[in-house]
């Protein structure tokens, strides 16, 4: 167990909607990264959040954002759902001068 | 901007020794670190080379060399869990970029 946990697991809903992913990070760390994940492919970087700033910004589209709030959770909100959205998302956290990431367990995404 | 490159698949057999390698085009980074990720499971922390060398940890190995632009994974005495796909990652300060992945499949 990393510590981070992400709500839901699995999220299954339909073109056109938009959804909230929620990522709670290890006690203590202050920032948070979402990353996405296709079918058979890489971590693609989304957005990076620290201690309820944004500080880097990845390959994000204009549908998504995302927010950390004073408790240091994060969501990461998707709308306007296309087919190629289906991906897995995960959350990571860290203290900010640590040099390892704490990876959730993802949630699973289905457009259909 | 960042490019890493990464094998896309690497097959060994047990009990052997297999070196997943990534080189890297960057303008300039803090460290190399190594991920390991079962399908469908979260990536999982390695190891972290800041400085040029190997640093060891139990029967993996890592190896960076900021001259070649080139680092490597190294896994010794290969077991059927190893079966799983390994990310390079480069860091910004805080930031971390990770590379494609490399498959690597351990036959009995």
């Amino acid at each position: 167990d990393s510590g981070v946990t992400q709500t839901p697991k699995h999220l299954i809903t339909a073109t056109g909607q938009r959804v909230t992913l929620r990522c709670s990070p290890r006690s203590g760390d202050l920032s948070v990264y979402w990353y996405q994940q296709s079918l058979d492919q890489g971590l693609q970087f989304l957005i990076q959040y620290y201690n309820g700033e944004e500080r880097a910004k990845g390959n994000i589209l204009e549908r998504f954002s995302a927010q950390q709030f004073p408790d240091l959770h994060s969501e990461l909100n998707l709308s306007s759902l296309e087919l190629g959205d289906s991906a897995l998302y995960f959350c990571a956290s860290t203290t900010g001068v640590n040099t390892e990431a704490f990876f959730g367990q993802g949630t699973r995404l289905t457009v259909v | 901007g960042q490019s890493l490159e990464q094998p896309s698949e690497v097959t060994a057999v047990e009990g052997a020794i297999v070196q997943i390698n990534c080189t890297y085009q960057t303008s300039g980074f803090y460290g190399l670190s190594w991920y390991q990720q079962h399908d469908g499971g979260a990536p999982t922390f390695l190891s972290y080379n800041a400085l040029d060398g190997l640093e060891e940890t139990g029967r993996f190995s890592s190896f960076l060399s900021r001259s070649d632009s080139y680092g490597y994974l190294l896994l010794q005495e290969l077991q059927m869990k190893d079966s799983a796909s390994y990310f390079c990652a480069v860091h910004y300060g805080q930031n971390f970029v990770f590379g494609p992945g490399t498959r690597l499949s351990v036959l009995p």
